[in-house]
């Protein structure tokens, strides 16, 4: 069945350096790719999303970009702050199980002063 | 936008007793509803798939009758733990589309603890 491989955490990086956070999927078909963000305590938020291959998708300094050929969708930000440490979770909707979405396995993110 | 709302956002209970968790597509008609499961340091996990006016769908391992879904109408679904346990301690999360194959919207979740 279709599935989601993230990168492990947690993920410690000081204020204003650089992130990836990799993400590569299987699934029959052409999914839709997304990237969630869980702070703590909270539920979850899209962060951003593609819909078909070579999209990028963009928010608040994050993007990813649908990469049909080697099935990634891996996250990046040029300088990440502290606000930014949550748990990050991609994800793929899959339409031939209902459209429900498929998560990885989610990767921390702790930034540093 | 669209707004799911969740709630009640945390609640404690006793061993045995049931819970019920509403959840609230506040500015749209949701067709389909999800219901999630995160354990700690954990994915989260589909526990079943509701669709307004029809049971709902429950993914293998999930038992039904503990985990009753009810989706009564197109604004809202509502999870019920039955006879709780504390391993039923988890977080529960909803999501809502307009149909099937759109963007579903998540709710802030709800902090289950048995005690």
């Amino acid at each position: 069945g279709d599935s989601v491989t993230q990168m492990e955490g947690p993920v410690t990086l000081s204020e204003e350096a650089f992130l990836t956070i990799n993400c590569t999927y299987t699934a029959t078909g052409y999914p839709s790719l997304f990237w969630y963000v869980q702070y703590p305590g909270e539920g979850l938020q899209l962060l951003l999303k593609a819909t078909k291959a070579d999209d990028k998708g963009s928010n608040k300094g994050f993007e990813a970009t649908y990469r049909k050929e080697t099935t990634s969708f891996h996250l990046e930000k040029g300088s990440v702050q502290v606000s930014d440490s949550a748990v990050y979770f991609c994800a793929l909707v899959s339409y031939n199980q209902g459209g429900k979405l498929i998560f990885g396995q989610g990767t921390e993110l702790s930034v540093k002063p | 936008g669209a707004v799911v709302s969740q709630h009640p956002s945390r609640v404690i209970c006793k061993s045995g007793t049931s819970v019920k968790i509403e959840c609230r597509s506040l500015d749209f008609q949701a067709t389909t509803m999800f219901w999630y499961r995160q354990f700690p340091k954990q994915s989260l996990m589909l526990m079943a798939t509701s669709n307004e006016g029809s049971k709902a769908t429950y993914e293998q391992g999930v038992e039904k009758d503990k985990f009753l879904i009810n989706h009564a109408s197109l604004t809202l679904s509502t999870l019920t733990v039955t006879s709780a346990h504390p391993e039923d301690s988890s977080f529960y999360i909803c999501s809502a589309a307009r149909d099937t194959n759109t963007e579903a919207f998540f709710g802030q979740g709800t902090r289950l603890t048995v005690v």
